[in-house]
Order: structure tokens, then C-alpha cells, then sequence
């Protein structure tokens, strides 16, 4: 159980383009799905939290314009990389909390990240 | 926010030693702190995880020890093994800030064989 699955596993797009990527949980419903960013060699930056039916809260210098965040049902939120250039490229990683499973509350369990790269 | 500091960032151990990384955390508010271990390119993978209400968790090799007066947590690997090469990350969170994780920088283990 707790499965989160990401598409694209990668994808490889020219500058000026935009790029949506999907975070599914599987088996369990999320209300709450989190995006991170990792460069190489680096640690997981939180980037959004997404809030299904509501906005996505931005952490503090994520432009939010230009990565938007969809959390439309209890299993999918999508990020949209707009505009894309090269230093947007990165592996993306999302994440999603299993409220149901009061033992884990506070586990998040993580997506198989996409990695972008724009050329 | 929150900060998380991660030492060592390189650690080089002989098969069959123990291995140990510490991370500090700011937020006294933090309740939850786990461990992932990431292998080149794949998804972080919890390993072990404690709570702010307990001082010590241990699950077969490994351990994690949680100091909340002094804001540090470690984990503890014993009797390493060559698949236990990995990048290790320790992260806290605060249920009041939604829950949402503090990443520490990051562990790069290799145990030589």
C-alpha cells in the first residue's frame, strides 16, 4: 500500500516550453501532496505544498507563476513547469501523506521524481 | 523555519564497521524525524523514522537517538554491507506547519568491501 507514482520519468524539452508532470497515490487518498526539487549531488528543496481543492502554498522563493500547481481530486496534482529554461532543469520529486493510516501519519511517501531536462 | 544540519557530508567506512550520522534541527516544535536513504537517481526511501514523544528506535542494524533538549538526532548503522552505500538524508517537521519536511544536506556513504 501507499504506492505514489510520477509521470513522465523524464523528459527532455527545448527552452520556452512549458512541461506538466502528474503525482498519483495509487491506493490511498491524499489531501496533501508536496513537491521537491534535487540538483545533482543536492538535498530535497520543498518547493509547494498542494492542497487538494485549494491553492498550493509556495515556499519562499519559488516563483509560483512559473511553477504551477494543480491539486484537482484526492489522488493527482500536477506541476507545470512554464517557460521553461536550462537551470529549471532537475529531478523533480513528489510526495503524499496517507491520512487514513493513523500509524503513519506523519510519513510522507515518495514518488519515483521525474528528472527535466531543457535544452 | 526550520534548518536541519547534516554532518558528515562524505562517510567512508570498512565493511563490518558501524556508521554514524548526526543532524541538528532550529524548530523545538519539530515532532516527527526520519531518515531516507537514496540511491543514484531513485526516490528517497524511509529507512527509519522517530517521534519527538520517544528518545530511541532501533530496527535491526539500524538505530536512531533523538536529543530534543539539544536538538539533535543520529542514526546508527551497524555491521555495515556494500548495498548499504547510499546518499542519507535526516529531515523534521512540525505538525503545526502542516507537516511538511526539512531536508538536512545529505550523507554520502561508501562501505569499502
Amino acid at each position: 500500500g501507499a504506492v505514489v507514482s510520477q509521470h513522465p520519468s523524464w523528459v527532455i524539452c527545448k527552452s520556452g516550453t512549458s512541461v506538466k508532470i502528474e503525482c498519483r497515490s495509487l491506493d490511498f487518498q491524499a489531501t496533501t501532496m508536496f513537491w521537491y526539487r534535487q540538483f545533482p549531488k543536492q538535498s530535497l528543496m520543498l518547493m509547494a505544498t498542494s492542497n487538494e481543492g485549494s491553492k498550493a502554498t509556495y515556499e519562499q522563493g519559488v516563483e509560483k507563476d512559473k511553477f504551477l500547481i494543480n491539486h484537482a481530486s484526492l489522488t493527482l496534482s500536477t506541476l507545470t513547469v512554464t517557460s521553461a529554461h536550462p537551470e529549471d532543469s532537475s529531478f523533480y520529486i513528489c510526495s503524499a501523506r496517507d491520512l487514513g493510516l493513523a500509524r503513519s501519519y506523519n510519513e510522507q511517501f515518495f514518488g519515483p521524481g521525474t528528472r527535466l531536462t531543457v535544452l | 523555519g526550520e534548518n536541519v544540519e547534516q554532518h558528515p557530508s562524505t562517510l567512508s567506512v570498512q565493511e563490518g564497521d558501524s556508521a554514524v550520522i548526526k543532524c541538528t534541527y532550529s524548530d523545538s516544535a519539530s515532532n516527527y524525524f526520519p531518515w531516507y536513504k537514496q540511491e543514484l537517481g531513485k526516490r528517497p526511501q524511509l529507512i527509519i523514522d522517530i517521534r519527538s514523544n520517544v528518545g530511541e528506535k532501533k530496527d535491526q542494524r539500524i538505530a536512531v537517538t533523538l536529543n530534543k533538549t539539544a536538538k539533535h538526532f543520529s542514526l546508527h548503522i551497524t555491521e555495515t554491507q556494500p548495498e548499504d552505500s547510499a546518499v542519507y538524508f535526516c529531515a523534521a517537521s512540525v505538525a503545526a506547519a502542516g507537516n511538511k519536511l526539512t531536508f538536512g544536506g545529505g550523507t554520502r556513504v561508501l562501505v569499502k568491501p
